[in-house]
């Protein structure tokens, strides 16, 4: 059974940062590509950010791209997510997703949980 | 960057009548190489993560009933809710997934009339 088990959520002030992890079980991790939706208090999806199965690529949104940093720890199963120089926009329920693809970001036929980024002094 | 618009933002259906959900990209998502429009619809209901219904714009995830279905191609997709049941009271999400950055639609709320 797939698992993807977001943690690293809080509160934090603007200007700051948080790291993010999403432990993933029941796949072979290394064979998919990754990435971090995020969703806002009672708004829709948006994509942050994606990583290809080896880690060798990395993709982001035009908002977080300079601020974020995506990686992934293959040998453990492990997807992050670094964000900083936070700002109050990005406040949201942040949920790590797995590709059906390999290389960029397709579609995602699972996703975590979420785990809730607030940003606010 | 591909931007998708959903209509509407909200539809009250009967249960066990047809519910029609729209999503047009403001490009094509279809591939010329392969003949593939990449676009997927999900599920979402209150507290829970988005659920994969259909991608290829057509073919349906895993486990997901026949009264979901997905057509279309180019810029104008459907998806369709054959019957609808209790349980699919939900917001439904497009994506494109034709270049990076995938996007979403907006959203549309599905509720019982």
């Amino acid at each position: 059974e797939v698992q993807l088990l977001e943690s690293g959520g809080g509160l934090v002030q603007p200007g700051g940062s948080l790291r993010l992890s999403c432990a993933a079980s029941g796949f072979t991790f290394s064979n998919y590509a990754m990435s971090w939706v995020r969703q806002a208090p009672g708004k829709g999806l948006e994509w942050v950010s994606g990583v290809s199965g080896s880690g060798g690529t990395t993709y982001y949104a035009d908002s977080v791209k300079g601020r974020f940093t995506i990686s992934r720890h293959n040998p453990k199963n492990t997807l992050y997510l670094q964000m900083n120089s936070l700002r109050a926009e990005d406040t949201a329920v942040y949920y790590c997703a797995k590709d059906r693809n390999s290389e960029r970001p397709y579609h995602f036929d699972y996703w975590g949980q979420g785990t809730l980024v607030t940003v606010s002094s | 960057d591909i931007v998708m618009t959903q209509s509407p933002d909200s539809l009250a259906v009967s249960l066990g009548e047809r519910a029609t959900i729209n999503c047009k990209s403001s490009q094509s998502v279809l591939s010329s190489s392969n003949n593939n429009n990449y676009l997927a619809w999900y599920q979402q209901k209150p507290g829970q993560p988005p659920k994969l219904l259909i991608y290829w714009a057509s073919t349906r995830a895993s486990g997901v009933p026949d009264r979901f279905s997905g057509s279309g191609s180019g810029t104008d997709f459907t998806l369709t809710i054959s019957s609808l049941q209790a349980e699919d009271v939900a917001l439904y999400y497009c994506q494109q997934y034709y270049s990076t950055p995938p996007a979403f639609g907006q959203g549309t709320k599905v509720e019982i009339k």
